[in-house]
């Protein structure tokens, strides 16, 4: 599969925990997003790399969060700190520069 | 910040029918607005798009028209069958996608057989 790849797909965790989630973009894509999904919603933008360059965070994005992709490859989103709040989809979508973006199957975050 | 705002949320039509979803958007300087078609538990994927120096583009049963000046556009679906069920996004940026997408909170579309 040449798509975007993520993981884990699923993942529950208690308050107060720390979880990691991994994106592999597509290989040839240099740009990098991060959004986030709650039920009955559309995604909502997190932060993007072009290449390893975090070049954007919104500021939905708490200091809790943090996002990299050191080698300009893969990247991974920390959440330190959970909270219920943080329970959603954690969406990850790649693009070559400023063409159409393609997004991964998402991980699903319950904060119990 | 750009804001897009869709509607309406929910939409049911009956199988044959058309289907039309609209959004507007407050920034001038976007100039990109793609639309994504995401099924229960799936990712969201490309249907069409458009940028701002067409007013409309067509792909067999789908059609997306862009009114700059109004700053609104619309997804149009003609002869609608079951498997057009899903919920629908459209989004906007600017700079051709050198901003990161803005997307609208979405619309149900149930269509019924």
């Amino acid at each position: 599969d040449t798509g975007v790849s993520q993981n884990p797909r699923h993942k529950i965790t208690k308050r107060g925990q720390n979880v990691t989630f991994r994106c592999d973009p597509i290989s040839e894509h240099n740009r990098l997003y991060w959004y986030r999904q709650t039920l009955g919603q559309g995604p909502e933008f997190l932060t993007y790399f072009q290449n390893e360059a975090q070049l954007e965070k919104s500021r939905l994005l708490s200091d809790r969060f943090s996002a990299e992709r050191p080698k300009g490859s893969f990247s991974t989103l920390e959440i330190q700190r959970t909270e219920q709040g943080d329970s959603a989809m954690y969406l990850c979508a790649s693009s070559l520069q400023g063409n159409t973006i393609y997004f991964g199957e998402g991980s699903w975050l319950t904060v119990v | 910040g750009e804001n897009v705002e869709q509607h309406p949320s929910t939409l049911s039509v009956q199988e044959g029918d058309s289907a039309v979803i609209k959004c507007t958007y407050s920034d001038s300087a976007s100039n990109y607005f793609p639309w994504y078609k995401q099924e229960l538990g799936k990712r969201p994927q490309l249907i069409i798009d458009i940028r701002s120096n067409v007013g409309e583009k067509k792909d067999q049963r789908i059609a997306v028209t862009l009114n700059k000046t109004a700053k609104h556009f619309s997804l149009h679906i003609t002869e609608t069958q079951p498997e057009d069920s899903a919920v629908y996004f459209c989004a906007a940026s600017s700079g051709s996608g050198n901003t990161p997408l803005v997307f609208g909170k979405g619309t149900r579309l149930s269509v019924i057989a």
